[in-house]
C-alpha cells in the first residue's frame, strides 16, 4: 500500500504557465480532495470529489480545475499560474463510509515567479 | 470571524510537561472533531478523531470536546521531543456530502525541549 502519492514534490513555474499536480491513492477511497496550505492561513479546501465523475468546489477554487475519471486519480490543474498560487498543495483521501478521516499525501511545493 | 480559531503559538515546553492545545468554533452544526499532527515539510497525519461531545484517550493523548462551549482540546502527557510538530484541529458538520468537508484551524506549532 503506497497510500496517497503526489507528484512532483517541488515545482517552479513562471506566471502564465500551466501545469498539473498529480495525486493517486491505492486504498479504493471514494472521497478525494485538494488543499492548499499557506503560512498563517491553515489548510483551505480547493476542490473535492465524492466519487469518479463527481467533483465540486471548495473554499478557494478560482484558478484551478479538477477531474476524476478513475477512483485512484485526482489531478489538479493550474490553468494560468499566478504568484498568488505559490503554496504547498496537499491531496487527501478517505473512505466515503467512514466519514472524514483524511489520509494526506506528502505535498507539492509550488513557486510561481 | 473564522469558523475555527486556533492559537498559532509557537508553544515551547520542557520535556515531560503536559501540553494543552485548544480550538474554538462558531458553527454549532459541527459534530466530527479531529486533531492532526504535521511534522515540518510533511503532510498532516490523523492523531485523534471524536464524534460529538466527550473525551477520547489514546496513549499519552486525550481529546476533549465541549459542544456547549464550542471548544475542543488536545492534551499531551509526558511530552517528548518527538512531539515537536504543528497540531491542526479540524471539524465537519455532516457525515456525507459537501457539509462533510473539513474546516481546519491554522495550527499550533509545538516545540518540546529536551
Amino acid at each position: 500500500n503506497a497510500g496517497v502519492t503526489q507528484t512532483p514534490k517541488f515545482q517552479v513555474l513562471k506566471t502564465g504557465q500551466s501545469m498539473t499536480l498529480q495525486c493517486a491513492q491505492d486504498m479504493n477511497h471514494e472521497y478525494m480532495s485538494w488543499y492548499r496550505q499557506d503560512p498563517g492561513m491553515g489548510l483551505r479546501l480547493i476542490h473535492y470529489s465524492v466519487g469518479a465523475g463527481i467533483t465540486d468546489q471548495g473554499e478557494v477554487p478560482n484558478g484551478y480545475n479538477v477531474s476524476r475519471s478513475t477512483t485512484e486519480d485526482f489531478p489538479l490543474r493550474l490553468l494560468s499560474a499566478a504568484p498568488s498560487q505559490t503554496s504547498v498543495y496537499f491531496c487527501a483521501s478517505s473512505y466515503q463510509a467512514s466519514g472524514r478521516m483524511r489520509f494526506f499525501g506528502p505535498g507539492t511545493r509550488l513557486t510561481v515567479l | 470571524q473564522k469558523e475555527v480559531e486556533q492559537d498559532p503559538g509557537p508553544l515551547s515546553v520542557p520535556e515531560g510537561a503536559i501540553v494543552s492545545l485548544n480550538c474554538t468554533y462558531s458553527n454549532s452544526a459541527f459534530q466530527y472533531f479531529m486533531w492532526y499532527r504535521q511534522y515540518s515539510r510533511k503532510g498532516p497525519e490523523l492523531l485523534m478523531y471524536t464524534y460529538s461531545s466527550g473525551n477520547k484517550e489514546d496513549g499519552r493523548f486525550t481529546a476533549q470536546v465541549d459542544k456547549s462551549s464550542k471548544y475542543i482540546s488536545l492534551f499531551i502527557r509526558d511530552s517528548q521531543p518527538s512531539d515537536s510538530a504543528t497540531y491542526l484541529c479540524a471539524m465537519s458538520a455532516h457525515y456525507g456530502g459537501s457539509q462533510g468537508n473539513l474546516i481546519f484551524g491554522k495550527g499550533t506549532k509545538l516545540s518540546v525541549k529536551p
